[in-house]
């Protein structure tokens, strides 16, 4: 069984559509994080949930907004997708009492906007 | 100043090379360190973590400096599947909630 599944892998899409990712973890953790990497493969954190609630905020556009239903899931939704956001979103989940900093990662969903 | 520095890569290497990756943080406030490896358009995923006196993990030895903000990842006796991008990772808080990814060295080894 996959740990972090996250769908869809490729995603294609026109600037100014609205597009969904979602992530789903079954290892029991009690944080789940969005990161994105860019053309550069620069890897950085987007928005951090633990136990449902938002931890981490980083300096993300307003047009991204996450959702976490419950602990084992946090979905990415976008609005009026722009160029730029081309990149793989990579979803996360830890375990941060454990306090082993070893983050899971999913596949990765590699999001083309034209 | 960036939060997390490495090495620019690449660094092209002959198998059974011994090859070195640097790092430097820029908060001193951080309190784990770890090396992450990717492998070309897959997730990243921990290679090991990095203790204060210095860690190995078989052919791999990490080392921090926490005086000098400076971490470093030794690979000996190079091997052809550890061509990647090695990925310096240090926490941002206390609460290790937020991990901060260096952009990554690139390694390849060659036959």
């Amino acid at each position: 069984d996959t740990a972090v599944s996250q769908t869809p892998k490729y995603l294609v899409t026109q600037m100014g559509n609205d597009k969904s990712i979602k992530c789903e973890q079954n290892l029991g953790h009690d944080t789940m994080y969005w990161y994105k990497q860019d053309s550069k493969k620069f890897l950085k954190i987007m928005f951090s949930y633990n136990n449902k609630e938002l931890i981490i905020n980083e300096t993300v556009p307003n047009r991204f907004s996450p959702k976490s239903p419950d602990k084992a899931h946090l979905n990415l939704h976008i609005n009026s997708l722009e160029l730029g956001d081309s990149a793989v979103y990579f979803c996360a989940s830890s375990h941060v009492a454990a306090n082993t900093g070893e983050l899971f990662f999913g596949e990765g969903s590699r999001l083309t906007v034209l | 100043r960036k939060e997390v520095e490495q090495d620019p890569g690449p660094f092209n290497v002959p198998e059974g090379a011994t090859v070195a990756f640097n790092c430097t943080y820029s908060n001193s406030a951080s309190q784990s360190f770890f090396w992450y490896r990717q492998d070309c358009r897959k997730e990243p995923k921990l290679l090991m973590s990095v203790y204060s006196s210095g860690n190995e993990d078989g052919r791999f030895t990490a080392q921090l400096n926490r005086a000098s903000q400076y971490i470093s990842l030794l690979i000996r006796d190079s091997k052809l599947s550890d061509s990647a991008t090695y990925l310096c990772v240090v926490t941002a808080n206390q609460a290790g909630t937020a991990l901060i990814f260096g952009k990554g060295t690139t390694l390849s080894v060659s036959s």
